[in-house]
Order: structure tokens, then C-alpha cells, then sequence
């Protein structure tokens, strides 16, 4: 079992559609949950992070922690062209970079 | 800012020659990383520096080296290019905290 599970998609969506994109991990220590954007042929951009359980909103992005059941989630309201890209999320254990863990990422169509 | 400005962008490399990746920050950043990134398989570490003269084994090194003997570049080697090593390379730095990350535009190297 990998550590952190995200599904590859691809996932395509209408414009103005709320989008939900999750990853599962297996490693109860992750204190720190983030969320990376990376564009075709560009390198990952930190979106958003939490640090260990709840909410965090940033404009039309959430960033949710579900630490019980070891869940996290990135939700896109009101969709747009510009937010087709693969998202990745990211753990880490310690505030290091060296000790992070990478899903795979889902890329997302958003369909005007 | 540049931020984190890597070279080349595109290499096509025959198997057994040798090269050197670039990767330089303006960020005054500490810690410094090179990924390699594969379909499916999420970014990988292949080194890491916490500053000038450290640097340390990630979780996929062999066939590479590095070196750090400044605050600003962290060159990644490679030595007897292998296909194996076809991958995209991305160099990432931050000043403290996993959540202040910054990452390059990546190297896109073919082993033939």
C-alpha cells in the first residue's frame, strides 16, 4: 500500500462546476497537508496547506483534513478554464521538506 | 525575485555521457531539493542541501551527485547517463518551513 493514494483522473468537469479532489494516506503522523497546482509542462505551485485537522479557505479553493479517517480533500468552487492543471497533494510529518510525501497528482479539465 | 531558475529546460543525453543540471535560487532560501518526477509516480527526492557544504541522500540518489558551495546553487551530476534516468528533474527551495516551498521549471531529459 502506498503511503499516500490519489487518484490520477483524468477528471473533466463544465465550467462553473464545484470540484472535489481527494488523496488518502496511510501514515497518522502527517501534521502537515498541502496542496500543489503544476500546470502542463510547468513546476508544482503551492496552493494551499493546513496543518494538521480542519478547514481552510482561500477564495474559491478549501483545503479540508479529515484526520480520523486519514482523508484530505481540495474543493474548487465555481470552476474555471484556468484551473485545468494536475493538483498533487503533498504530507509531510515535520515542518522538513526533506521527509514529504507526493501523490501522484489528478489532472482536471475544466470545460468551458 | 527570479525565484528558483533551472537549466537547461530540454536535454536529449546518449547512454554512458555525463551532465550537470542547474538550479539556482535568489531567495537567500536554506534548504534546497532536486525531485525527479515520473508518470504515476509522483516526485521523488533524489538529494537535498539544509546550506552550504550539507547535503544529504534522498530516496532515489543513485547515479547522481550533487554539491553546495554556496547559498544560491545546488548543480545536480549525472554520471554515465542511463535510460532509467529519463525523467523530468525539478529543483525546489525554501527558507524554513515545508509551507514556504518554490519550485523550478523543470529539465526535461532524455537518455536515448
Amino acid at each position: 500500500q502506498k503511503e499516500v493514494e490519489q487518484d490520477p483522473g483524468p477528471l473533466s468537469v463544465p465550467e462553473g462546476a464545484i470540484v472535489s479532489l481527494n488523496c488518502t494516506y496511510s501514515n497518522s503522523a502527517f501534521q502537515y497537508f498541502m496542496w500543489y497546482r503544476q500546470y502542463s509542462r510547468k513546476g508544482p505551485e503551492l496552493l494551499m496547506y493546513t496543518y494538521s485537522s480542519g478547514n481552510k479557505e482561500d477564495g474559491r479553493f478549501t483545503a479540508q483534513v479529515d484526520k480520523s479517517s486519514k482523508y484530505i480533500s481540495l474543493f474548487i468552487r465555481d470552476s474555471q478554464p484556468s484551473d485545468s492543471a494536475t493538483y498533487l497533494c503533498a504530507m509531510s510529518v515535520t515542518g522538513g521538506y526533506q521527509k514529504v510525501t507526493f501523490g501522484t497528482g489528478t489532472k482536471l479539465q475544466v470545460i468551458p | 525575485n527570479a525565484g528558483v531558475t533551472q537549466t537547461p529546460k530540454f536535454r536529449i543525453l546518449k547512454i554512458g555521457q555525463s551532465m550537470t543540471l542547474q538550479c539556482a535560487q535568489d531567495m537567500n532560501h536554506n534548504y534546497m531539493y532536486w525531485y525527479r518526477q515520473d508518470p504515476g509516480m509522483g516526485l521523488k527526492l533524489i538529494y537535498y542541501s539544509v546550506g552550504a557544504g550539507i547535503t544529504d541522500k534522498g530516496e532515489v540518489p543513485n547515479g547522481y551527485n550533487v554539491s553546495r558551495s554556496t547559498t544560491e546553487d545546488f548543480p545536480l551530476r549525472l554520471e554515465l547517463a542511463a535510460p532509467s534516468q529519463t525523467s523530468v528533474y525539478f529543483c525546489a527551495s525554501i527558507l524554513q518551513e515545508v509551507t514556504e516551498a518554490f519550485f523550478g521549471q523543470g529539465t526535461r531529459l532524455t537518455v536515448v
